[in-house]
């Protein structure tokens, strides 16, 4: 079956950083996004990646391991605003999103 | 703002009862989804559409009938729900269903049934 694994919740302090992995078992393989969800809003884009390596995006960056089947998702500068869940999805051979159950991340001052 | 509003953002339903979600897209995309979202669970794909075609229908039980009468707007026609489906229906819209494209989310019909 397909599968992606994240934490269920971590906790980091304010202006500190945070790494949330990632690990998917698909059938196929056509990429990994990042997104964010307030509480009570809809996901937002954060990431792709469909090639090895790290993409820097402002304070947030993410990395890719095919080989590995391993995703990580990189927040530094924490704001109390980041607090939210971060969910990674994989698109699979037949281009559809397999998500994850998402990590909640909880910042405190 | 994404782009794509869904209405209404809030349903109480009985077990008896028939509704319909809608679901616009502001964003010149062809391809267009309904996801169920329930607390600590992954999104469940639903249905997708491309090109006004459905491309996608994960086993969902037929009390839940979509549909895509053009690329800018989408329906899910509800009945004889139960109350395991009470949960959030997301839509999202995205240049096409196939590639590295994004998908941008409506903010949610929150659904509740009794």
């Amino acid at each position: 079956g397909q599968n992606i694994d994240q934490p269920t919740e971590m906790t980091a302090t304010e202006g500190a950083i945070v790494q949330i992995n990632c690990t998917y078992q698909t059938s196929g393989f056509n990429g990994l996004f990042w997104y964010q969800q307030h509480a009570g809003e809809a996901p937002t884009f954060l990431s792709y990646n469909v090639l090895d390596g790290l993409e820097e995006k402002g304070r947030f960056s993410s990395f890719l391991s095919r080989s590995k089947g391993y995703s990580y998702l990189l927040l530094k500068e924490l704001q109390m605003k980041d607090s939210a869940s971060y969910l990674c999805a994989v698109q699979d051979s037949n281009y559809q999103l397999i998500w994850g159950a998402g990590t909640k991340l909880i910042i405190k001052p | 703002e994404t782009g794509v509003t869904q209405t209404p953002r809030h349903l109480v339903m009985g077990m008896t009862n028939k509704k319909s979600l809608k679901c616009e897209q502001h964003l010149g995309h062809n391809a267009m989804y309904w996801y169920k979202q329930s607390a600590k669970k992954p999104l469940e794909l639903m249905f997708v559409y491309n090109f006004k075609e459905q491309t996608e229908n994960n086993s969902v039980p037929s009390r839940f009938s979509p549909e895509c009468p053009n690329s800018s707007h989408l329906f899910l026609h509800l009945h004889t729900l139960q109350p395991e489906d009470s949960a959030l229906y997301l839509c999202a819209s995205s240049q096409e269903e196939s590639g590295g494209y994004e998908q941008y989310f409506g903010p949610g019909t929150r659904l509740t049934v009794t």
